[in-house]
């Protein structure tokens, strides 16, 4: 069975720094798409960022763009999202999704719990 | 960026009743790659539909999707309890934005 293990959520003050994780488990890690998509508590989905299975593209959304960073880890199946100078709206639940297939297009078939971040001071 | 726009906001209906969810796209939607999915409190989303028709692993029957270009639905045929939650449409073309969902909600 799929299996994505979000970690490394919490509370930081604004302008930090924070790092999350999700392990995955079930299917072979390096031939898909994965991506994180965050949730404000109460409200609707936000995609984030994306990363396909070799890591040779990745992709933002405009509001984190040159503040998050994706990678991934094949040998751990492990993926990343590398959070910097965070903002009070950035406080939310972020998922970690598998994405369908190695390249676009493809849909999310399988998420995470996900792991709540929130900004504050 | 393909703007979403899921109506309506809120569905109120008894079980066994039908439910028609609208999905509208700001520009039309390549080779019909529309994705629903499902979420109830407290939980991830869930898949349910991709290429606007096709049902995902496990979805009941009563769960149907159609539509093309600009004009989208999901169809609950049966509302069953479990099926009372959140969905969102989602292209997945060249965009990743998700609609502002639609609760359906017991009445």
């Amino acid at each position: 069975d799929v299996q994505l293990l979000e970690s490394g959520g919490g509370l930081v003050q604004p302008g930090g720094s924070l790092r999350l994780s999700c392990a995955a488990s079930g299917f072979t890690f390096s031939n898909y798409v994965m991506s994180w998509v965050r949730q404000d508590p109460g409200k609707g989905l936000d995609w984030v960022s994306a990363i396909d299975g070799s890591s040779s593209s990745t992709y933002y959304a405009d509001s984190v763009k040159g503040r998050f960073t994706i990678s991934r880890d094949n040998s751990k199946n492990t993926l990343y999202l590398q959070m910097s100078s965070l903002r009070a709206e950035d406080t939310a639940v972020y998922y970690c999704a598998k994405g369908s297939r190695a390249g676009t297009p493809y849909y999310f078939d399988f998420w995470g719990q996900g792991a709540l971040v929130t900004v504050s001071s | 960026e393909i703007v979403l726009t899921q109506s309506p906001d809120a569905l109120s209906l008894s079980p066994g009743e039908r439910a028609t969810l609208s999905c509208r796209a700001s520009q039309s939607i390549s080779s019909r790659y529309l994705a629903w999915y499902q979420q109830k409190p407290g939980q991830a989303p869930r898949l349910l539909i991709y290429g606007a028709s096709s049902r995902a692993t496990g979805i009941p029957d009563r769960f149907s999707g159609s539509g093309s270009g600009t004009d989208f639905t999901l169809t609950i045929s049966r509302l069953e309890r479990e099926d009372f939650a959140v969905y969102y449409c989602q292209p997945y073309g060249d965009s990743r934005g998700f609609g502002q969902g639609t609760k359906v909600e017991i009445k």
